[in-house]
């Protein structure tokens, strides 16, 4: 089945220390998105690749990067991580740009000690 | 003013019963409209999706659409203790790219 893969699906860091997250697709879809999403709060968006076109939300952190080798793999580092970046981070895709749906992945729990 | 508001809950309603969730928003050219189930702990899954006044329905499920009003809404028919989950309503806009802006989520307790 086509779908959107995850790892991990928990992650637990130190302080400062560097983590990256992956996310692959097998949709062949243009678009990947990474969202931060704390406990009752909504997902919020911090960048988006279309095709290789990387974009980051003004509100996004520096500590935050990301990495699309391909069209099927995308890659969220966090450089330093601090303790309010402890979070459920979510890949998702679209066909396109205008595409009306997005396809989430199941999430990386982070954790940070 | 929130972008998306969206009563954060405890829905409770009984097994059988209709459960009706509500959805402002402020971006007067949001055209499609969308709403994601989402089960504690896992992501948002997409159930609903609107894109012109009216209703639309699928299976239990229809959603409701107000432009002039701004408003979304989702009913949910005899709902099921499968149904307890936080409903997401995303609105987004319709040229170029618009990203969608998630409202916190209404959390739906359907007892048995």
């Amino acid at each position: 089945d086509a779908m959107v893969i995850q790892n991990p699906r928990y992650q637990v860091t130190q302080f400062g220390k560097p983590v990256t997250l992956s996310c692959s697709q097998t949709l062949n879809h243009n678009v990947m998105y990474w969202y931060q999403q704390k406990s009752s709060q909504a997902p919020k968006l911090l960048f988006h690749y279309y095709d290789k076109d990387f974009n980051n939300e003004a509100d996004t952190p520096d500590n935050f990067q990301s990495r699309r080798p391909n069209t099927s793999f995308c890659f969220l580092d966090i450089r330093s991580p601090g303790l309010g970046d402890a979070a459920m981070y979510l890949c998702a895709t679209s066909r396109d740009l205008r595409s009306y749906e997005q396809y989430f992945g199941p999430g990386t729990r982070l954790t940070v000690t | 003013q929130k972008e998306v508001e969206q009563n954060s809950g405890p829905l409770s309603v009984p097994e059988g019963a209709i459960a009706s969730l509500n959805c402002t928003y402020s971006d007067r050219g949001s055209q499609s409209f969308f709403w994601y189930r989402q089960y504690s702990g896992k992501s948002p899954e997409l159930i609903m999706s609107i894109y012109s006044n009216g209703d639309k329905e699928d299976g239990r499920f229809t959603a409701q659409l107000n432009k002039a009003s701004q408003y979304v809404s989702l009913l949910i028919r005899d709902s099921q203790p499968s149904d307890s989950a936080t409903y997401l309503c995303a609105p987004k806009g319709n040229t170029g790219f618009q990203k969608l802006v998630f409202g916190t989520g209404t959390r739906l307790l359907v007892s048995p």
